[in-house]
């Protein structure tokens, strides 16, 4: 089965370090989607990326969060400088806009700051 | 705005026994709708999605969920459930705006317990 990867599934890093998440969506898909989870906030939505371009990134606390496309087979999330705050479970899903609307998860990354 | 709610933040019921989860959504145009199931410590895994046709739709793992455009609501049924079924459950609707752009909004899940 096509999946989304994730890396690292793991991170710990102490505060004001910068953090990148990668993502790599499955192959044709056009559209990647960022959310956070956290038991408090549940999942909200960071970003969104449609044929690599941002769509919408309200979500996201600008003046530390970035994403990005390189190219559509990567999509990274970093976080400069990072707070506790930002402990949570990261995820991206991939979808494609035309066919059937569903989109699949990764794994996640786990962030811990401290 | 698109918005989702799941009423039940915790349902047990017991193995063998029949399941309805809620869900409700706002949105003005026609949804689409989904299921996803998350289990501890992993991602999320669709167990469904509506997108028109008929309103009845199968999924994987027993599950179906049923769409009622009159009562704004999703619900997701399995008629007997099983150990393996303790998860959380996530609804979720896809708003499509006027430029093409989806946003894919879920609630706030529904925590399900398994007992014998």
């Amino acid at each position: 089965d096509a999946r989304v990867t994730q890396t690292p599934r793991h991170k710990v890093t102490e505060m004001g370090q910068e953090v990148t998440m990668r993502c790599q969506p499955i192959l044709g898909h056009n559209t990647v989607f960022w959310y956070r989870q956290t038991m408090m906030q549940g999942l909200e939505l960071l970003a969104y990326f449609r044929n690599r371009a941002p769509l919408d990134d309200s979500g996201m606390p600008k003046d530390r969060f970035s994403a990005e496309m390189p190219d559509a087979t990567l999509a990274t999330l970093k976080i400069q400088p990072s707070e506790p705050r930002d402990s949570a479970v990261y995820f991206c899903a991939s979808g494609f806009l035309g066919g059937d609307y569903g989109y699949t998860f990764g794994s996640g990354t786990r962030l811990t700051v401290v | 705005a698109q918005s989702v709610t799941q009423p039940d933040i915790h349902i047990t019921v017991s193995e063998g026994a029949s399941l309805e989860l809620r869900c409700n959504y706002s949105y003005g145009a026609t949804p689409y709708l989904f299921w996803y199931v998350q289990s501890p410590g992993q991602g999320l895994q669709l167990l469904l999605k509506y997108f028109s046709g008929d309103t009845l739709v199968q999924g994987i793992k027993g599950f179906e969920a049923e769409f009622k455009r009159s009562q704004s609501s999703f619900n997701l049924r399995k008629p007997s459930v099983h150990w393996s079924d303790a998860a959380e459950y996530f609804c979720a609707v896809v708003a499509i705006s006027n430029f093409g752009n989806e946003k894919l909004t879920f609630g706030t899940g529904t925590r399900l317990t398994i007992i014998p």
